[in-house]
């Protein structure tokens, strides 16, 4: 069984910078076609896709947060991290991680089919 | 970026009815399309993805399919636990993009 757990700061102030980690369990991350996925809400607001990182290193990066984001992994320890540079109020949100897997079945699927219960992040002075 | 617009962004219905949400992208997306429920305590749920193949314990009530640009997801016989929030996503290129949402409510 796949789960997930955000763990963040809760609070912090405008300009600095936000850590987030994914502690996961039911799959590695050094595992051929495994992922996670960063998926972030603003309170009454939708869902907006940040970054994901994957099984070979490989990372894909929202262009919408320029070059903000940072993802990374320890793959020892079953966690994924999130870091957002330079924080503003627009920042506030609830953060997800989520389990995202890789298909190919003739054509390239990914799936994230497991999310964690998201973080509560506030930017605030 | 791929627009995701989803419709209708509220749905009251009674329970046992029969519903359909429709996610229609601002361009071709070849069949990567997933469908996720949210509840208002924050849990995220997914339920559908490429289109039609449902994730592992979703009740068979729940179904997806697509005609032309059109992509739905019908719940068949509404049942106590399936008011919430609705979103579809689409994989088939980055940055992944999410529809604003559909508010099933009970009528």
């Amino acid at each position: 069984q796949v789960t997930l757990k955000e763990s963040g700061p809760g609070i912090l102030q405008p300009s600095h910078t936000l850590s987030l980690t994914c502690s996961f369990s039911g799959f590695s991350l050094s595992t051929y076609g495994m992922g996670v996925s960063w998926i972030r809400q603003p309170s009454g607001k939708g869902l907006e896709w940040l970054a994901s990182i994957w099984w070979n290193g490989n990372t894909y990066n929202n262009p919408s947060l320029k070059s903000r984001l940072t993802v990374s992994k320890d793959t020892s320890n079953n966690q994924a991290f999130l870091k957002v540079t330079s924080v503003d109020t627009a920042d506030t949100a609830t953060y997800y991680c989520a389990h995202t897997r890789l298909y190919n079945i003739g054509t390239t699927v990914y799936v994230m089919d497991a999310w964690g219960q998201g973080a509560s992040v506030t930017v605030s002075s | 970026d791929i627009q995701m617009t989803q419709s209708p962004s509220s749905l009251p219905a009674s329970l046992g009815e029969r519903v359909t949400i429709i996610c229609r992208a601002s361009q071709g997306i070849s069949n990567n399309l997933n469908w996720y429920q949210q509840k208002p305590d924050g849990t995220i749920k997914p339920l559908i993805y490429y289109t039609s193949n449902l994730q592992s314990g979703v009740p068979s009530s729940f179904s997806g399919s697509r005609s032309g640009t059109d992509y739905s997801l019908t719940i068949s016989s509404l049942e106590p636990e399936d008011f919430a929030m609705y979103y579809c996503q689409q994989d088939a290129s980055f940055p992944w993009t999410f529809g604003g949402g559909t508010k099933l409510e009970l009528k």
